[in-house]
Protein backbone atom coordinates (compact mmCIF):
# COMPACT_ATOMS: atom_id res chain seq x y z
CA UNK A 1 0.00 0.00 0.00
CA UNK A 2 1.04 3.66 0.07
CA UNK A 3 3.55 4.89 2.34
CA UNK A 4 5.09 8.10 3.17
CA UNK A 5 8.53 8.36 4.61
CA UNK A 6 9.44 11.54 6.51
CA UNK A 7 12.86 12.39 8.10
CA UNK A 8 14.75 12.95 10.25
CA UNK A 9 12.40 12.29 12.69
CA UNK A 10 13.94 14.54 15.39
CA UNK A 11 16.09 17.76 14.94
CA UNK A 12 17.33 19.74 17.61
CA UNK A 13 18.57 23.54 16.53
CA UNK A 14 19.87 26.74 17.82
CA UNK A 15 17.56 29.64 17.64
CA UNK A 16 18.55 31.40 14.02
CA UNK A 17 19.61 28.41 12.43
CA UNK A 18 18.03 26.77 9.50
CA UNK A 19 15.23 23.49 9.40
CA UNK A 20 14.29 21.22 6.74
CA UNK A 21 12.13 17.94 7.17
CA UNK A 22 11.47 15.83 3.65
CA UNK A 23 8.75 13.57 2.93
CA UNK A 24 9.27 10.60 0.14
CA UNK A 25 6.35 8.58 -1.19
CA UNK A 26 6.51 5.00 -2.43
CA UNK A 27 3.81 6.46 -5.27
CA UNK A 28 2.88 9.26 -7.55
CA UNK A 29 1.13 11.98 -5.48
CA UNK A 30 -2.19 14.13 -6.35
CA UNK A 31 -1.10 16.43 -4.04
CA UNK A 32 0.94 16.87 -0.52
CA UNK A 33 -0.18 18.77 2.20
CA UNK A 34 2.18 20.13 5.38
CA UNK A 35 0.71 20.44 8.79
CA UNK A 36 1.95 21.74 11.86
CA UNK A 37 1.38 20.40 15.68
CA UNK A 38 2.03 22.18 18.14
CA UNK A 39 3.12 20.55 21.94
CA UNK A 40 -0.64 19.17 23.07
CA UNK A 41 -2.37 20.54 20.51
CA UNK A 42 -3.92 19.14 17.71
CA UNK A 43 -2.28 19.69 13.64
CA UNK A 44 -2.83 22.64 11.99
CA UNK A 45 -2.73 22.99 8.07
CA UNK A 46 0.32 24.49 6.98
CA UNK A 47 -0.18 24.45 2.77
CA UNK A 48 -0.97 22.68 0.09
CA UNK A 49 1.31 21.59 -3.21
CA UNK A 50 -0.56 20.13 -6.16
CA UNK A 51 1.46 21.09 -9.02
CA UNK A 52 5.26 18.91 -10.61
CA UNK A 53 7.71 21.51 -8.99
CA UNK A 54 6.32 23.73 -7.28
CA UNK A 55 7.51 26.26 -4.55
CA UNK A 56 5.66 27.98 -2.19
CA UNK A 57 6.14 30.33 0.25
CA UNK A 58 4.78 31.42 3.64
CA UNK A 59 7.53 34.09 5.24
CA UNK A 60 10.08 32.14 6.48
CA UNK A 61 9.31 28.60 5.22
CA UNK A 62 9.37 27.46 1.73
CA UNK A 63 7.38 24.15 0.43
CA UNK A 64 8.71 22.43 -2.30
CA UNK A 65 6.94 19.53 -4.83
CA UNK A 66 8.91 17.03 -6.56
CA UNK A 67 9.30 17.09 -10.34
CA UNK A 68 7.77 13.09 -10.19
CA UNK A 69 5.34 13.95 -7.56
CA UNK A 70 7.30 11.42 -4.75
CA UNK A 71 8.71 13.88 -2.44
CA UNK A 72 8.36 17.58 -0.68
CA UNK A 73 10.51 19.22 1.49
CA UNK A 74 9.45 22.22 4.27
CA UNK A 75 12.32 24.40 5.02
CA UNK A 76 12.60 26.99 7.94
CA UNK A 77 15.32 29.77 7.37
CA UNK A 78 16.62 30.57 10.78
CA UNK A 79 14.46 29.22 13.60
CA UNK A 80 12.70 31.35 16.29
CA UNK A 81 11.06 29.52 19.36
CA UNK A 82 7.88 30.15 18.12
CA UNK A 83 8.89 27.40 15.65
CA UNK A 84 9.13 24.33 17.86
CA UNK A 85 6.29 21.94 17.11
CA UNK A 86 6.00 18.52 14.91
CA UNK A 87 5.61 19.15 11.31
CA UNK A 88 3.81 16.42 8.97
CA UNK A 89 3.10 16.16 5.65
CA UNK A 90 0.26 14.01 4.11
CA UNK A 91 -0.36 12.55 0.65
CA UNK A 92 -2.67 11.46 -1.31
CA UNK A 93 -2.54 9.15 -4.22
CA UNK A 94 -4.08 9.42 -7.75
CA UNK A 95 -6.97 8.21 -8.12
CA UNK A 96 -7.69 7.55 -4.12
CA UNK A 97 -9.76 8.96 -1.32
CA UNK A 98 -7.43 8.53 1.31
CA UNK A 99 -4.72 10.92 2.88
CA UNK A 100 -1.61 9.13 4.33
CA UNK A 101 0.11 11.07 7.33
CA UNK A 102 3.73 11.15 7.37
CA UNK A 103 5.43 10.31 11.16
CA UNK A 104 6.38 14.19 11.28
CA UNK A 105 9.77 15.97 12.45
CA UNK A 106 9.47 16.60 15.73
CA UNK A 107 11.55 20.29 16.02
CA UNK A 108 13.09 21.66 18.84
CA UNK A 109 14.54 24.85 19.22
CA UNK A 110 17.43 25.99 21.81
CA UNK A 111 16.84 29.83 22.72
CA UNK B 1 -17.67 30.02 14.77
CA UNK B 2 -17.10 27.21 12.51
CA UNK B 3 -15.09 24.75 13.66
CA UNK B 4 -15.05 21.19 15.04
CA UNK B 5 -15.64 19.85 18.67
CA UNK B 6 -14.70 16.93 20.23
CA UNK B 7 -15.47 15.85 23.92
CA UNK B 8 -14.58 15.11 26.19
CA UNK B 9 -10.74 16.48 26.57
CA UNK B 10 -10.20 13.28 29.03
CA UNK B 11 -11.07 10.27 29.16
CA UNK B 12 -10.74 6.97 31.29
CA UNK B 13 -12.04 3.34 30.32
CA UNK B 14 -12.43 1.11 32.53
CA UNK B 15 -11.65 -2.83 31.71
CA UNK B 16 -14.17 -4.61 29.71
CA UNK B 17 -15.73 -1.23 28.93
CA UNK B 18 -16.79 0.28 25.59
CA UNK B 19 -16.57 4.18 25.51
CA UNK B 20 -17.61 6.54 22.96
CA UNK B 21 -15.80 10.19 21.59
CA UNK B 22 -17.55 12.59 20.27
CA UNK B 23 -16.77 14.59 17.31
CA UNK B 24 -19.06 17.41 16.20
CA UNK B 25 -18.30 19.95 13.05
CA UNK B 26 -20.36 23.03 11.77
CA UNK B 27 -18.45 23.61 8.79
CA UNK B 28 -21.01 21.70 6.46
CA UNK B 29 -17.71 19.00 5.74
CA UNK B 30 -18.91 15.78 3.98
CA UNK B 31 -16.06 13.67 4.70
CA UNK B 32 -14.77 13.21 8.49
CA UNK B 33 -11.92 11.35 10.35
CA UNK B 34 -10.75 9.79 12.78
CA UNK B 35 -7.23 9.49 14.14
CA UNK B 36 -5.18 7.67 16.94
CA UNK B 37 -2.16 9.46 17.74
CA UNK B 38 0.64 7.69 20.45
CA UNK B 39 3.19 9.28 22.04
CA UNK B 40 5.70 10.48 19.70
CA UNK B 41 4.23 8.72 16.54
CA UNK B 42 2.47 10.56 13.54
CA UNK B 43 -1.40 10.12 12.86
CA UNK B 44 -2.88 6.95 11.91
CA UNK B 45 -6.05 6.66 10.25
CA UNK B 46 -9.00 4.55 12.31
CA UNK B 47 -12.12 5.06 10.18
CA UNK B 48 -13.67 8.02 7.61
CA UNK B 49 -16.60 8.70 6.51
CA UNK B 50 -16.64 10.65 2.72
CA UNK B 51 -20.57 10.97 2.68
CA UNK B 52 -23.98 10.24 5.11
CA UNK B 53 -24.49 7.04 6.10
CA UNK B 54 -21.38 5.61 4.68
CA UNK B 55 -18.07 5.35 6.06
CA UNK B 56 -14.90 2.74 5.45
CA UNK B 57 -12.02 1.27 7.54
CA UNK B 58 -8.64 2.62 8.08
CA UNK B 59 -5.21 1.36 8.49
CA UNK B 60 -5.92 0.03 12.43
CA UNK B 61 -10.12 -0.24 12.51
CA UNK B 62 -10.05 -3.56 14.88
CA UNK B 63 -11.53 -2.61 18.10
CA UNK B 64 -13.33 0.72 17.12
CA UNK B 65 -16.63 1.20 15.43
CA UNK B 66 -18.44 4.56 14.14
CA UNK B 67 -21.28 6.05 12.96
CA UNK B 68 -22.08 8.56 10.49
CA UNK B 69 -26.41 9.27 10.80
CA UNK B 70 -25.97 12.79 10.58
CA UNK B 71 -23.69 15.29 8.23
CA UNK B 72 -22.31 16.61 11.86
CA UNK B 73 -21.61 14.01 14.04
CA UNK B 74 -19.31 11.05 14.21
CA UNK B 75 -18.66 9.19 16.94
CA UNK B 76 -16.01 6.86 17.84
CA UNK B 77 -16.67 3.79 20.14
CA UNK B 78 -13.80 2.27 21.71
CA UNK B 79 -14.53 -1.25 22.30
CA UNK B 80 -13.03 -3.99 25.06
CA UNK B 81 -12.03 -5.86 21.83
CA UNK B 82 -9.14 -2.64 21.48
CA UNK B 83 -6.55 -4.04 24.31
CA UNK B 84 -4.73 -0.68 23.94
CA UNK B 85 -6.88 2.09 23.77
CA UNK B 86 -3.79 4.74 25.55
CA UNK B 87 -3.91 7.50 23.12
CA UNK B 88 -4.64 10.65 22.01
CA UNK B 89 -7.73 10.44 19.29
CA UNK B 90 -8.25 13.07 16.62
CA UNK B 91 -11.06 13.81 14.86
CA UNK B 92 -11.21 15.73 11.52
CA UNK B 93 -13.11 16.97 8.63
CA UNK B 94 -12.64 18.37 5.02
CA UNK B 95 -14.72 18.63 2.05
CA UNK B 96 -15.65 15.68 -0.25
CA UNK B 97 -11.85 14.65 -1.98
CA UNK B 98 -13.25 12.68 -4.40
CA UNK B 99 -10.70 11.51 -6.87
CA UNK B 100 -9.08 14.62 -7.44
CA UNK B 101 -6.73 16.59 -5.59
CA UNK B 102 -7.25 16.11 -1.54
CA UNK B 103 -8.15 18.94 0.59
CA UNK B 104 -7.15 20.23 3.86
CA UNK B 105 -8.75 18.65 6.98
CA UNK B 106 -9.64 20.61 10.00
CA UNK B 107 -8.85 19.29 12.84
CA UNK B 108 -10.52 18.80 16.58
CA UNK B 109 -8.64 19.24 19.78
CA UNK B 110 -8.33 16.05 20.81
CA UNK B 111 -9.64 13.30 23.47
CA UNK B 112 -6.78 12.02 25.75
CA UNK B 113 -7.79 8.51 26.39
CA UNK B 114 -6.22 6.30 29.46
CA UNK B 115 -6.69 3.05 31.17
CA UNK B 116 -7.73 2.92 34.34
Amino acid sequence: GQQVMQIPQYQHVQEGEDFTTYCNSSTTLSNIQWYKQRPGGHPVFLIQLVKSGEVKKQKRLTFQFGEAKKNSSLHITATQTTDVGTYFCAGKNTGGFKTIFGAGTRLFVKA
Amino acid sequence: DGGITQSPKYLFRKEGQNVTLSCEQNLNHDAMYWYRQDPGQGLRLIYYSQIVNDFQKGDIAEGYSVSREKKESFPLTVTSAQKNPTAFYLCASSNSPGQGVGLPQHFGDGTRLSIL
